[in-house]
């Protein structure tokens, strides 16, 4: 079936560093899944944080960037500059259009910026 | 904006008991999910539904039911709760279309089994 393997947390980084959370996927649809990151603040719900649906593009939301990379299945999350308020929870997913299925998410990576 | 709403928020109960988690969508979505998440393991899909009767078994379905009785409202039936089954559970939906996979998140249901 499905998978997503990310970036095992918890990360740590200091304020105005880089960041990169890794994300790898396998589908098992021979069309190209549709690829999300989702994120949890803390004491708030999961909300959709971007996407990207077709293959080699790049999607970006708050500063963060992701690059939906079809050779290497990979689609990783990037910000320049962290922020202390981007401390959160991390979940890369999937969706493949295959017999209506479902989204499979990753182990989620939290992520804690130090002021 | 997509509304999902789960109850009950917080819910404890004993080894054996019996819980229906709750949870109603006003988006028109056709598909609702319940997931549960655990650190370290991420969202693991339980059950699903892309229709009112329709059910889909997911990913770790033992020891649940579900059942979709309307466009709106899906439940997550445990009936012989275990320790293992506690966990934070979400419930979300998501239309067919351009945004196929994109989900909508309820707040999530915290389950603690003693």
């Amino acid at each position: 079936g499905d998978s997503v393997t990310q970036t095992e947390g918890p990360v740590t980084v200091s304020e105005s560093e880089s960041l990169i959370i890794n994300c790898t996927y396998s589908a098992t649809s021979i069309a190209y899944p549709n690829l999300f990151w989702y994120v949890r603040y803390p004491g708030e719900g999961l909300q959709l944080l971007l996407k990207v649906i077709t293959a080699g593009q790049k999607g970006s939301s708050r500063g963060f960037e992701a690059t939906y990379n079809k050779e290497t299945t990979s689609f990783h999350l990037q910000k320049a500059s962290v922020q202390e308020s981007d401390s959160a929870v991390y979940y890369c997913a999937l969706f493949s259009r295959n017999n209506n299925n479902a989204p499979r998410f990753g182990a989620g990576t939290k992520l804690s910026v130090k002021p | 904006e997509a509304a999902v709403t789960q109850s009950p928020r917080n819910k404890v109960t004993v080894t054996g008991g019996n819980v229906t988690l709750s949870c109603r969508q006003t988006n028109s979505h056709n598909y609702m999910y319940w997931y549960r998440q655990d650190t370290g393991h991420g969202l693991r899909l339980i059950h699903y539904s892309y229709g009112a009767g329709n059910l889909q078994i997911g990913d770790v379905p033992d020891g649940y039911k579900a059942t979709r009785t309307t466009q709106e409202d899906f439940f997550l039936l445990l009936e012989l709760a275990s320790p293992s089954q506690t966990s934070l559970y979400f419930c979300a939906s998501s239309d067919w279309g351009v945004n196929t996979g994109q989900l909508y998140f309820g707040e999530g249901s915290k389950l603690t089994v003693l």
